[in-house]
């Protein structure tokens, strides 16, 4: 069955510290992963989509890696802010990139960052 | 902002009336997608519609529709009204070719039944 697992459910850290969020999934065939970010309350906004071929995608502080061997992504956050505080959600794609079909969802890890 | 927009903001009804929801997509995107979020949940795929047509099915219940009109705007069509319905709906949008991997999401309609 096809998953995406994120881990941890939350997490508390202060601000200028960084953080690691996890995700597992066992989607297959892959297309490619994407990280949004939702503040609470608002729509979710796209921060990386990778595709099979890319293993690590930067946009500011947020860096995502891939691994598509052990089907394993991370999103680092680096010298956090409270803005940063958020929902963090991992959306897996099938082979047929674009169609919603082959979209899996994950849950999120909610991120409070403390000053 | 995504360049997506969805009315109303806030919509407050009664258990067993019918709503409609809509959405307008960023210029020039042909594809509109409908998520449900209930309170402390993930989002919930719903309908995906690309110039016209229905292209995929998600859980969407029958109590609900949509339909993407000839301008491409978007209506989701909720009857029958439960408790359980309450919840942030959102629309969001992607490129012209209904393949892009990139999805603008709208600022949500948040359904509260009572």
């Amino acid at each position: 069955k096809n998953q995406v697992e994120q881990s941890p459910q939350s997490l508390i850290i202060l601000e200028g510290k960084n953080c690691t969020l996890q995700c597992n999934y066992t989607v297959s065939p892959f297309s490619n992963l994407r990280w949004y970010k939702q503040d609470t309350g608002r729509g979710p906004v796209s921060l990386t989509i990778m595709t099979f071929s890319e293993n690590t995608k930067s946009n500011g502080r947020y860096t995502a890696t891939l691994d598509a061997d052990t089907k394993q992504s991370s999103l680092h956050i680096t010298a956090s802010q409270l803005s940063d505080s958020a929902s963090y959600i991992c959306v897996v794609s099938g082979r047929d990139g674009g169609s919603q079909g082959n979209l899996i969802f994950g849950k999120g890890t909610k991120l409070s960052v403390k000053p | 902002d995504s360049g997506v927009t969805q009315t109303p903001k806030h919509l407050i009804t009664a258990t067993g009336q019918r709503v409609t929801l809509r959405c307008s997509p960023r210029s020039g995107d042909l594809s509109v997608y409908w998520y449900q979020q209930s309170l402390d949940q993930g989002l919930q795929f719903l309908i995906q519609y690309y110039n016209g047509e229905e292209r995929a099915k998600g859980n969407i219940l029958e109590r609900f529709s949509a339909q993407q009109f000839p301008d491409l705007h978007s209506e989701l069509n909720l009857s029958s009204l439960e408790l359980g319905d309450s919840a942030l709906y959102f629309c969001a949008s992607s490129g012209g070719d209904g393949r892009s991997y990139e999805q603008y999401f709208g600022p949500g309609t948040r359904l509260t039944v009572t």
